[in-house]
């Protein structure tokens, strides 16, 4: 079967860094998604890896190993409006994305 | 410009209902996926469009479920027979198409549909 694993919950204090992790075990690979869903609100998208290796944008950044089945996202100078959950998705061998059940961060001053 | 939209906002009806959710895509967009997230859960995955056509069907839970798509914009779920575990928020999305590369799919609010 297929599966994407994420912490349930994590918790950081505001202006600290914070690296939320995500495994994965797809049948194939064609992508990686990040996205952040604030309560009652709809996904908005964060970033995309196909290749190993880091990707930079602003204070967030995500990480991908493929052979690890293993990427991570790093945000920076935590902000109290960076409180959301954070998606994990990939994009299989059929181009259909499975998506993890999201970690919540919570965000302490 | 625009973004994806969907209506209702908010849905409640009876068991044993039928429903329809309703969304309209970004124009210009041909690929349209249905997804529905119960409280405090991940997305799962309905059924995705490309045009009119809907090549991956397997996320819908029961034969209670369809979705069609009309000139490869307005898409329509609907659920017959509504049960209380139906209640979820359901979410609607649209991308340039399918493929290689990246591919961000855009988000609408959801309509929330509670089975009384």
């Amino acid at each position: 079967g297929q599966n994407i694993d994420q912490p349930t919950e994590m918790t950081a204090t505001e202006g600290a860094i914070v690296q939320i992790n995500c495994t994965y075990q797809t049948s194939g690979f064609n992508g990686l998604f990040w996205y952040q869903q604030h309560a009652g609100e709809a996904p908005t998208f964060l970033s995309y890896n196909v290749l190993d290796g880091l990707e930079e944008k602003g204070r967030f950044s995500s990480f991908l190993s493929r052979s690890k089945g293993y990427s991570y996202l790093l945000l920076k100078e935590l902000q109290m409006k960076d409180s959301a959950s954070y998606l994990c998705a990939v994009r299989d061998s059929n181009y259909q994305l499975i998506w993890g059940a999201g970690t919540k961060l919570i965000i302490k001053p | 410009g625009a973004g994806v939209s969907q209506s209702p906002s908010n849905k409640v009806t009876e068991k044993g209902k039928d429903v329809e959710l309703r969304c309209d895509p970004i124009s210009g967009h041909t690929a349209l996926y249905w997804y529905r997230q119960r409280l405090g859960q991940g997305l799962e995955f309905l059924i995705y469009f490309q045009g009119n056509s809907a090549p991956d069907k397997s996320g819908l839970p029961s034969d209670r479920f369809s979705a069609e798509r009309t000139g490869e914009s307005v898409s329509t779920l609907t659920i017959q027979r509504t049960q209380q575990e139906d209640s979820a928020v359901y979410l609607c999305a649209s991308s340039l198409g399918e493929g290689l590369g990246y591919n961000e799919q855009f988000f609408g609010p959801g309509t929330r549909l509670t089975v009384l």
